[in-house]
């Protein structure tokens, strides 16, 4: 099934500790993004990449890397993780250019920070 | 700055009809999205607007009036199926989604 997929589904992890959440998609979306989602806050942008090679700032990228070596892949990274990164994670994809180029969602990697 | 609006829950009776309102501010204005979102599960796309007036797709409608800033999705005939979470999403003029809070739809018997 196209689509994107997301790993790991759920983590608990150390503070201070290294995280990347994995990020595939196969529909050859030019554009992918990460965002976070916390109880009573809209989807927030981290990352995102527009095309493969390039890479952008969202509204709260501090603590947060990502790649975009090929079309289909876009890791994000937390390279020392803090309790205020606990969150829900999508990651997603878009057609830039397409005539609503609406979003599609992974199914979300649920990261707990102790 | 930026800001979408939309009430934090509701309640609506399963066949009654439920409107959700949205207001934006935004810089600049490239289309308004509505997506739903079930508890636990990824949003998925609902609805785009970028010209005034309805769109109509099936027991869902959506409605803009870009001089107001202000959008609503109407939901017909409601299922016990359509308690979920509705997020109302505006493109800036830099063509970044600005994302509203999202409000929780409840739907009883």
């Amino acid at each position: 099934i196209a689509g994107i997929t997301q790993a790991p589904t759920s983590q608990i992890l150390a503070a201070g500790r290294r995280m990347t959440l994995r990020c595939t998609q196969d529909m050859r979306h030019n554009a992918m993004y990460w965002y976070r989602q916390d109880l009573g806050l809209g989807l927030r942008l981290i990352h995102y990449s527009n095309t493969a090679g390039t890479t952008g700032k969202g509204e709260v990228p501090d603590g947060y890397s990502v790649s975009r070596a090929n079309t289909d892949d876009f890791p994000l990274t937390l390279a020392s993780a803090v309790p205020s990164q606990t969150s829900v994670y999508f990651c997603a994809s878009s057609a830039q250019g397409a005539s609503t180029g609406e979003l599609f969602f992974g199914e979300g990697s649920r990261l707990t920070v102790l | 700055g930026q800001n979408i609006d939309q009430p934090t829950e509701m309640t609506a009776t399963e066949g009654a009809i439920v409107q959700i309102n949205c207001t934006y501010q935004t810089s600049g204005f490239n289309g308004l999205f509505w997506y739903q979102q079930h508890a636990g599960e990824a949003p998925t796309f609902l609805s785009y607007n970028v010209l005034d007036g309805l769109e109509e797709k099936g027991r869902f409608s959506s409605f803009l009036s870009r001089s107001k800033g202000y959008s609503y999705l109407l939901l017909k005939e409601l299922q016990m199926k359509d308690s979920a979470s509705y997020l109302c999403a505006v493109r800036d003029s830099n063509y970044q989604l600005i994302w509203g809070a999202g409000t929780k739809l409840i739907i009883k018997p």
